[in-house]
């Protein structure tokens, strides 16, 4: 079945560095979403991907969809304490109506302030 | 506006039981999807339904179910709990299904 691969699993970093995370599907993705998750809480959506090239910015964290909508990466420059969580790129092939979402396995992101 | 709500928080059963839990979604929204977090295997997709249909359904055995009622509401029953069932279950709505999802604070299922 469908695969979505997400890298690195942990990333500690100083504050002020950047952080970046990537996700990779096994198959060619009709959209893909990246949602944040503080511990102890909930998935956030942040933003969702649909066109293939696509860079979207929000702040200090820009998204990439790959040309071949096969991956897809999120950047944060500058990293802030409040940047701590998991970040999860979730795919969706579109084969069917509505949505079903395969997510990636996260990636942890602690700052030292 | 108020944002996805799911009942109860914690729940601690029994082997062999059978659970159900409710999630209401954003006012509006008529698709509702389900997820079961843990830390081995992650975010899974369960189903996802709309309009009182099921769209979608993911790969767990026939003792998971779920509903969703005419005002949006759904719920999901698991039914002879097994221990490997403990988990977060998440229940997502979204306005029609097609952009992100809004995710409740989900249900601590513990099973013993």
């Amino acid at each position: 079945g469908q695969q979505v691969m997400q890298i690195p699993q942990y990333q500690h970093v100083q504050e002020g560095e950047d952080f970046t995370t990537y996700c990779n599907s096994s198959t060619t993705l009709s959209n893909i979403q990246w949602y944040k998750q503080r511990p102890g809480g909930h998935p956030v959506f942040l933003i969702q991907l649909v066109k293939s090239g696509e860079v979207k910015k929000q702040k200090r964290l820009t998204f990439q969809f790959g040309e071949a909508k096969k991956n897809s990466s999120l950047h944060i420059t500058a990293t802030q304490t409040t940047d701590v969580g998991t970040y999860f790129c979730a795919g969706d092939l579109g084969e069917t109506s509505g949505s079903r979402l395969t997510f990636g396995e996260g990636t942890q992101l602690t700052v030292n302030p | 506006k108020a944002g996805v709500t799911q009942t109860p928080r914690y729940l601690i059963k029994t082997r062999g039981q059978q659970v159900t839990l409710s999630c209401s979604p954003i006012s509006g929204h008529r698709s509702v999807s389900w997820y079961q977090q843990t830390p081995g295997q992650g975010l899974q997709f369960l189903f996802e339904y709309f309009s009182e249909t099921q769209r979608n359904k993911g790969n767990f055995p026939g003792r998971f179910s779920g509903r969703q009622f005419s005002n949006s509401r759904s719920e999901m029953n698991v039914s002879t709990l097994e221990l490997g069932d403990s988990a977060l279950y998440l229940c997502a709505s979204s306005l029609i299904g097609d952009y992100g999802y809004t995710f409740g604070s989900g249900t601590r299922l513990t099973v013993v």
